[in-house]
């Protein structure tokens, strides 16, 4: 049972580029979330989706795209990257109640130069 | 806007004692989840503990136990008999219940001297 898995788990960018991160479960969860980790600012969600074709935006969505087409897979794109999305991004999954909390994955650190 | 704060940015703790790091939430629900997360250097999110708001008992798991103050929204997580390997990033968290978005406080680092 491999959990959550993140692809890669570090990345440098240069201004410009587009990138995908890679994101999968093997849990059957049907929830599943991107988050940015800033220094000093915590988690704060992107985009997260509640099923097979369905997303939805999070608190910082700007300069991000999702999909999701299955219910193992929800990666995360990178369009025209800027230094402003040099972070941490951590893929998670869940499922309901949410007691539980979520499963992570190792997380990507991105560098955008 | 849901509101997860951590007042403590940094705490250092000797090894083998007990440290305490602080959580509060805003909320006007009743049904919701409380979780402490562990990070340590190697970058992996850890629960640590969990609290569901309409059990009074405070959670326990071993060495780590909350301190869950409704009336108050306060969720301290207590640390007792501290060890090397409990360094790390400690985040609070919570989700409303049927709610399925986590909201991250901006963690708290535990440093624990030998």
């Amino acid at each position: 049972n491999a959990g959550v898995t993140q692809t890669p788990k570090f990345r440098i960018l240069k201004i410009g580029q587009s990138m995908t991160l890679q994101c999968t479960q093997d849990m059957n969860h049907n929830y599943m979330y991107w988050y940015r980790q800033d220094p000093g600012m915590g988690l704060k969600l992107i985009y997260y989706s509640v099923g097979a074709g369905i997303t939805d935006k999070g608190e910082v969505p700007n300069g991000y795209n999702v999909s999701r087409s299955t219910t193992e897979d929800f990666p995360l794109r990178l369009e025209l990257a800027a230094p402003s999305q040099t972070s941490v991004y951590f893929c998670a999954s869940s499922y309901p109640p949410f007691s539980h909390g979520y499963t992570f994955g190792s997380g990507t650190r991105l560098t955008v130069v | 806007a849901q509101t997860v704060t951590q007042s403590q940015p940094e705490m250092s703790v000797q090894e083998a004692e007990t440290v305490t790091l602080s959580c509060t939430y805003d909320t006007s629900e009743s049904d919701y989840y409380l979780f402490w997360y562990k990070q340590p250097p190697s970058r992996q999110m850890i629960l640590v503990i969990r609290q569901e708001a309409y059990k009074q008992q405070n959670a326990t798991e071993n060495r780590f136990s909350v301190n869950f103050q409704k009336a108050a929204k306060s969720f301290s997580l207590k640390i007792s008999d501290s060890q090397l390997g409990d360094a790390a990033m400690y985040f609070c968290a919570y989700t409303q219940g049927g709610s399925e978005k986590l909201v991250f406080g901006k963690g708290t680092k535990l440093t624990v001297n030998p």
